[in-house]
């Protein structure tokens, strides 16, 4: 079973659609993280929530809106996407860790297509 | 930032040989890297992860060695099986839940 569930799996929408990806984790995790990953080429970190305040955004374009409403969710907004946005978008989680970063677990993800 | 590099891109064995996959990474503050394996369609899966404080670790059928004055590291699988055919992801991260991946190794075990 996977520990930390995203929905939808597979989201096709148009370059003015809104949506949002979900994931959700229950392991008592308070860092929580999305990737991008397009195919053939390594995830690539977009935002770090620890404790719920967002901690790392690196660099992501505005269309793309984090949010965490609490400690077992973490949503991401969609707006206005471009076609290169279509990728696979990984959700995962760890413990927070002190001084030495603790193992991801990460989602199946939601292969989210731009048309 | 951290820059990751993971070599080799493709890498295809015999089945019952070993597999090494090598990375280097260049932010001496990079304390934890963990491998993933990825197969097709599916989330990464974290297979190994090794501490700045240890040079080396083992669990069965899969190692890891750090170097941290060379700044890298291997994956090491012996006894290589069909099943373990995937894409390997290098990590390294320091504090702050800041990680990075290398750019991913494809291995193909031939029976």
């Amino acid at each position: 079973d996977t520990e930390v569930t995203q929905t939808p799996k597979h989201l096709v929408m148009g370059m003015t659609n809104k949506k949002s990806l979900k994931c959700e984790q229950h392991m008592g995790h308070r860092a929580m993280y999305w990737y991008k990953q397009k195919a053939k080429k390594p995830p690539e970190l977009m935002f770090v929530y620890s404790y719920e305040k967002l901690s790392i955004n690196e660099s992501v374009p505005s269309r793309f809106s984090p949010e965490c409403p609490n400690s077992s969710l973490l949503n991401l907004h969609l707006h206005a996407l471009q076609p290169e946005d279509s990728a696979l978008y990984l959700c995962a989680s760890s413990q927070e860790g002190s001084r030495i970063n603790q193992p991801q677990h990460f989602g199946d993800g939601t292969r989210l297509s731009i048309l | 930032g951290e820059n990751v590099e993971q070599h080799p891109s493709t890498l295809s064995v015999q089945e019952g040989d070993s597999a090494v996959i090598k990375c280097t990474y260049s932010d001496s503050a990079s304390n934890y890297f963990p491998w993933y394996k990825q197969e097709l369609g599916k989330r990464p899966q974290l297979i190994i992860d090794i501490r700045s404080n240890v040079g080396e670790k083992k669990d069965q059928r899969i190692a890891v060695t750090l170097n941290k004055t060379a700044k890298h590291f291997s994956l090491h699988i012996t006894e290589t099986q069909p099943e373990d055919s995937a894409v390997y992801f290098c990590a390294a991260s320091k504090t702050g839940n800041q990680f990075y991946f290398g750019t991913g190794t494809s291995l193909t075990v031939i029976p």
